[in-house]
């Protein structure tokens, strides 16, 4: 079956680290989404990337960085120039039709 | 600069009521989608809305789109429990990037 996966699901990092979370689809699909979601806050754009080897900044872009080496992945590093990284990640990916987009199932980041 | 407002941000309701979750948006954009999550879990796709005067429907929920009024409905139809959950609208920039709105939760009430 055609998806998206992120991983790890939950992800605890130290202050000072750098953390990757992993997002991987198989729906070739050409566009590629990082997104933040705060508790009330709804859904802030990180990164984006419409083609392989291309990404644009999002709205909060400070602190993270992304690569697209492989049109099937997009991963999001969480430096440590990030100062409150806390939240939960969501990668999604869409066509360029217009379709909408298709989530993957998260990864819940927490600092300790 | 798209923006997208979705109100009310908190909606209880009981059973068997109907109610109308509205999401306005600033600049012209003729695509909107509807997204439902539930708590702790990614975000699910409802309805795409592509042109002036679309309306879809599934089940108890009916969305419907006016780009003239840069508005569009999430209708709730005789709620039931199962409904409850936060509902996002998102609005399509020129470059197929999507700005969502700050979601509404949905409380239904037995």
């Amino acid at each position: 079956d055609g998806g998206i996966t992120q991983s790890p699901k939950y992800l605890f990092r130290k202050e000072g680290q750098n953390v990757t979370l992993s997002c991987e689809q198989n729906l070739n699909h050409d566009a590629m989404y990082w997104y933040r979601q705060d508790p009330g806050q709804g859904l802030r754009l990180i990164y984006y990337s419409q083609i392989v080897n291309d990404f644009q900044k999002g709205d909060i872009a400070e602190g993270y960085s992304v690569s697209r080496e492989k049109k099937e992945s997009f991963p999001l590093t969480v430096t440590s120039a990030q100062k409150n990284p806390t939240a939960f990640y969501l990668c999604a990916s869409s066509t360029r039709q217009g379709d909408g987009y298709t989530f993957g199932s998260g990864t819940r980041l927490t600092v300790v | 600069e798209l923006k997208v407002e979705q109100n009310p941000l908190f909606l209880s309701m009981q059973e068997g009521k109907n109610y109308t979750i509205y999401c306005n948006y600033s600049t012209t954009s003729d695509r909107l989608y509807w997204y439902r999550q539930d708590p702790g879990k990614s975000l699910e796709s409802l309805f795409v809305l592509l042109s002036n005067g679309a309306v879809k429907q599934e089940g108890r929920l009916m969305a419907s789109l006016d780009t003239k009024a840069r508005l569009s409905t999430l209708h709730i139809t005789a709620a039931v429990h199962d409904l409850s959950a936060t509902y996002f609208c998102a609005a399509g920039g020129a470059t197929n990037k999507l700005i969502f709105g700050t979601g509404t939760l949905l409380a239904v009430q037995p």
